[in-house]
């Protein structure tokens, strides 16, 4: 049963740092993995998806990673923002069976 | 393209009250999901449907919540009666079947609390 993991839960960084998030899953059959944002009680907006064949997504400030043999994927967030605040969730894809990890609590001050 | 709509987008009730929420996804995507998340949790998932099949509900409490989706477009899920545990966030899903490059759409949700 595929597990993911999400480290750290939370994180408390200064306007104008890099993010890294970090998210690792125990099966690599994976079809593709999605990050998501989620706002306080608010649904999911997915940020961005890397089907299994690919290493790398880039879009504006954010970059994702994906290591399929290590059962590893990374988010960066570059020179981030009070608005990049939210919850971050990865999301495996096993061929429409989802898994979630727990997410990542965010918050960038001031 | 329209995005998935939810509705309502809060509900508050009281337990054993029965409650119903609505789904529409985004147009000619066949597979719908119906997720629960807790406050502090990732999603959980009740059911999923390809058109208007079941897929997987092994995780739906069929005691007490039900939904379908008739004429593979819109879904309803609805409990009765509902517990104070199920307060929660209910998201709805969906996706195109088979797009490696698409991925899954979230609507906004419902937020439930049950007092």
């Amino acid at each position: 049963k595929q597990e993911v993991t999400q480290i750290p839960a939370a994180l408390s960084v200064p306007e104008g740092e890099n993010l890294v998030l970090n998210c690792s899953f125990t099966d690599s059959a994976i079809y593709n993995l999605q990050w998501f944002r989620q706002d306080p009680g608010k649904g999911l907006t997915s940020l961005l998806l890397i089907q299994s064949s690919q290493r790398e997504q880039t879009s504006g400030r954010l970059n994702a990673s994906l290591d399929k043999s290590s059962g590893r994927s990374t988010l960066y967030i570059a020179a981030s923002q009070p608005g990049d605040s939210a919850t971050y969730l990865c999301v495996t894809d096993s061929w429409g069976k989802l898994q979630f990890g727990a997410g990542t609590q965010v918050v960038v001050t001031p | 393209e329209a995005g998935v709509a939810q509705s309502p987008r809060y509900k508050i009730i009281e337990k054993r009250q029965s409650v119903a929420f609505w789904c529409n996804p985004i147009s000619g995507h066949a597979t719908l999901y119906w997720y629960q998340q807790i406050l502090g949790q990732g999603p959980k998932l009740l059911i999923q449907f390809q058109n208007n099949g079941v897929v997987d509900d092994s995780q739906l409490p069929k005691d007490r919540f039900s939904a379908e989706r008739l004429k593979g477009v819109d879904s309803t899920l609805k409990i009765q009666p509902a517990k104070l545990e199920d307060s929660a966030v209910y998201l709805c899903a969906s996706s195109p079947p088979w797009q490696p490059n698409y991925g899954y759409t979230f609507g906004s949700g419902t937020r439930l609390t049950v007092v």
